[in-house]
């Protein structure tokens, strides 16, 4: 089966650094998607990487490894506004987009 | 800027009855979704829809109908409520694009309660 883990929520400290990591296992690889999504809103685009390596985009970076099945999520300099929940999403070879669960990133001053 | 409204915002129905949530974007996007999020799981996608008069189903696609006509607009509706319906169903729309789905853009979401 298809599967996309991250953990389920995270602490960091106000100003501090975070990776938030993801790994996935799926029927095939075309691309894998950030999405922040702050409580009780919508889920807003962040990033996409289909190549390895790590695309940055201010204090947000994030990194893939196809080889691994592995990507992870920087966020730089925090602030309290970046308290939200994370998803990452994986499109496979069908084109369809698979979700994690998402990890709640709690950011305490 | 609408990007992509749904209505209605929150809804409270009884088991067995039936509603409709709509989902219109301004955007001119071909594909449109209609996703659920449930709490400790990833969002779910009950149907999809890649252009005007077309439809598909998704992961979880049981209880539910859709309906495209116009390009703008996709319905998305419950014939029979259930408690197990209970959730928060999020319309998203794209062009292709990145990941061939391209980049979503959502909608505020539906809170819907079933009695």
């Amino acid at each position: 089966g298809q599967n996309i883990d991250q953990p389920t929520e995270m602490t960091a400290t106000e100003g501090a650094i975070v990776q938030i990591n993801c790994t996935y296992q799926t029927s095939g690889f075309n691309g894998l998607f950030w999405y922040q999504q702050h409580a009780g809103e919508a889920p807003t685009f962040l990033s996409y990487n289909v190549l390895d390596g790590l695309e940055e985009k201010g204090r947000f970076s994030s990194f893939l490894s196809r080889s691994k099945g592995y990507s992870y999520l920087l966020l730089k300099e925090l602030q309290m506004k970046d308290s939200a929940s994370y998803l990452c999403a994986v499109t496979d070879s069908n084109y369809q987009l698979i979700w994690g669960a998402g990890t709640k990133l709690i950011i305490k001053p | 800027n609408a990007g992509v409204t749904q209505t209605p915002k929150f809804r409270v129905l009884k088991t067995g009855q039936s509603m409709t949530l709509l989902c219109a974007q301004d955007m001119n996007h071909e594909y449109m979704y209609w996703y659920r999020q449930d709490p400790g799981m990833g969002l779910r996608l009950i149907h999809y829809s890649v252009g005007e008069g077309t439809t598909a189903k998704g992961e979880v696609p049981d209880g539910y109908n859709v309906s495209r006509l116009k390009k703008q607009n996709f319905l998305l509706g419950l014939e029979s409520a259930a408690p197990s319906q209970t959730s928060v169903y999020f319309c998203a729309s794209s062009s292709p694009g990145q990941g061939a789905t391209g980049e979503l853009f959502f909608g505020e979401g539906s809170r819907l309660t079933v009695l």
